[in-house]
């Protein structure tokens, strides 16, 4: 069956260190991967996108591999803050069908 | 340079009655998705409708529910009959083109619905 997977439990990382969320997907070919924060009461907002023939994306503290053999992406924000405090999530962009196949979130929380 | 504006914010229903939720898109973006939330799951999709026309259905409940983007205001998702089971938030999210591809989405701020 098709599925999508982010870590289940939430991450708790000290101000600072480098936090890591994973986002493992099995029975699809996506052709591109995108990674969203999501505030409580608030909708998703894009954070960066990745195709399926490049292994690493950056933007300033973020990061972002993708690795279509293991089928498996991983989300990197490094020096994290406080404010980096939310719950991310990894959706699968399917190319056909216009529509983005979510996981169900990580929720980071970044101590003082 | 508003954002995809969805209202209300929050929505109380009454098991048997009608729910309308409404999504006005991004200025310039003519494609529209709906995703419902329940609490403590992922993003489902809904459905995807341009302006007039649904291209695809597939993440919608075959009874109660149905979704339209006319020419002139915003898109509606309706839901008739009520049940507990629809208690999630709604959201909405629009793209400049479509499907959504090689680009992101634009996501509302979200519509709560709560039946009692």
């Amino acid at each position: 069956s098709q599925k999508i997977e982010q870590n289940s439990e939430a991450l708790n990382i000290q101000e600072g260190k480098t936090a890591t969320l994973t986002c493992n997907y099995t029975n699809y070919s996506p052709a591109y991967l995108q990674w969203y924060r999501q505030d409580p009461g608030r909708g998703p907002v894009f954070l960066l996108l990745i195709r399926e023939n490049e292994k690493e994306k950056r933007k300033e503290r973020l990061k972002v591999t993708f690795d279509t053999t293991l089928k498996q992406s991983l989300f990197h924000i490094t020096a994290s803050q406080p404010a980096d405090s939310a719950t991310y999530l990894c959706a699968l962009d399917m190319v056909s069908g216009g529509k983005l196949i979510f996981g169900q979130g990580t929720e980071l929380s970044v101590k003082p | 340079n508003a954002g995809v504006m969805q209202n209300p914010r929050h929505l109380v229903r009454r098991r048997g009655q009608e729910a309308r939720l409404r999504c006005s898109p991004m200025k310039g973006h003519s494609h529209v998705y709906w995703y419902r939330q329940l609490p403590e799951e992922g993003l489902k999709f809904m459905v995807y409708l341009q302006k007039e026309n649904i291209i695809d259905e597939s993440g919608m409940p075959k009874e109660r529910f149905s979704a339209e983007f006319p020419k002139e205001g915003p898109s509606i998702l309706r839901i008739q009959q009520v049940v507990r089971g629809d208690s999630a938030a709604y959201f909405c999210a629009s793209s400049p083109s479509g499907p959504v591809l090689n680009t992101e989405a634009f996501f509302g701020q979200g519509t709560r619905l709560t039946v009692v």
